[in-house]
């Protein structure tokens, strides 16, 4: 079976300080990908960032990086210098090969507050 | 470049009756799939089009279903509301070549009274 585990359901940082939000995954399949979403109270799911089960290096997005460590199956996102407007939900999600990639498993969540 | 457009944003209805949902999917992308988010939670999947054809399913009864168009746009109908069908909609898009680009629309707020 796969699943996500997000196990901090609220995180605190200062403006301009990095902040990083866990995630640990669970599969059999070789071939997975891994993916970082962020909601806002609007509700839209805003992509963030993708790792490959089999990239080598960790994927960056401007202020945004996934600490991919395979062995611990864990898949950390890093917010660098942290805005106001990175308030909001956060959630990792995984794809399988199984499953063409196409249908995402989601964790809980983390919420996050910048305060300034 | 548009990117994935979901209509209405929010809606109320009433126990009973039937919800039709609609997306279109992001420029280039051939692949729908719908998730239901309900309050605190993180979104489930309910099911994935390609093709005009529904492909994999997630545990959900078989009062939601959709459909595909040509044009790739896609709806969700749920019938016989519960109240318990209050949520948030996603759809998302997808190349169906392609696993690593699955980009979410804003949402339907659903409310069942």
């Amino acid at each position: 079976a796969q699943k996500i585990t997000q196990t901090q359901p609220g995180m605190f940082v200062q403006e301009k300080e990095a902040v990083t939000l866990d995630c640990t995954y669970d599969t059999s399949d070789p071939s997975y990908g891994l993916f970082w979403y962020k909601q806002p109270s609007s509700g839209e799911m805003i992509f963030l960032i993708y790792q490959g089960s089999y990239d080598q290096q960790n994927a960056t997005e401007g202020r945004y990086s996934l600490n991919f460590q395979k062995a611990r199956k864990s898949a950390n996102l890093v917010i660098s210098a942290s805005q106001l407007g990175d308030s909001a939900m956060y959630f990792c999600a995984m794809s399988l090969l199984n499953t063409g990639f196409q249908k995402l498993v989601f964790g809980t969540g983390t919420r996050l507050l910048v305060s300034p | 470049d548009a990117g994935v457009t979901q209509s209405p944003t929010h809606l109320i209805k009433t126990r009973g009756q039937q919800v039709t949902l609609r997306c279109s999917p992001k420029s280039g992308h051939d692949t729908v799939s719908w998730y239901q988010q309900a309050l605190g939670q993180g979104p489930q999947f309910i099911f994935q089009y390609y093709e005009e054809e529904e492909r994999q399913r997630g545990n959900f009864p078989d009062r939601f279903s959709g459909h595909q168009f040509p044009n790739y746009s896609s709806e969700l109908n749920v019938n016989a509301l519960l109240l318990g069908d209050s949520a948030l909609y996603l759809c998302a898009s997808s190349p169906y070549s392609s696993g690593n680009t699955i980009y979410f629309g804003e949402g339907s707020w659903l409310t069942v009274v």
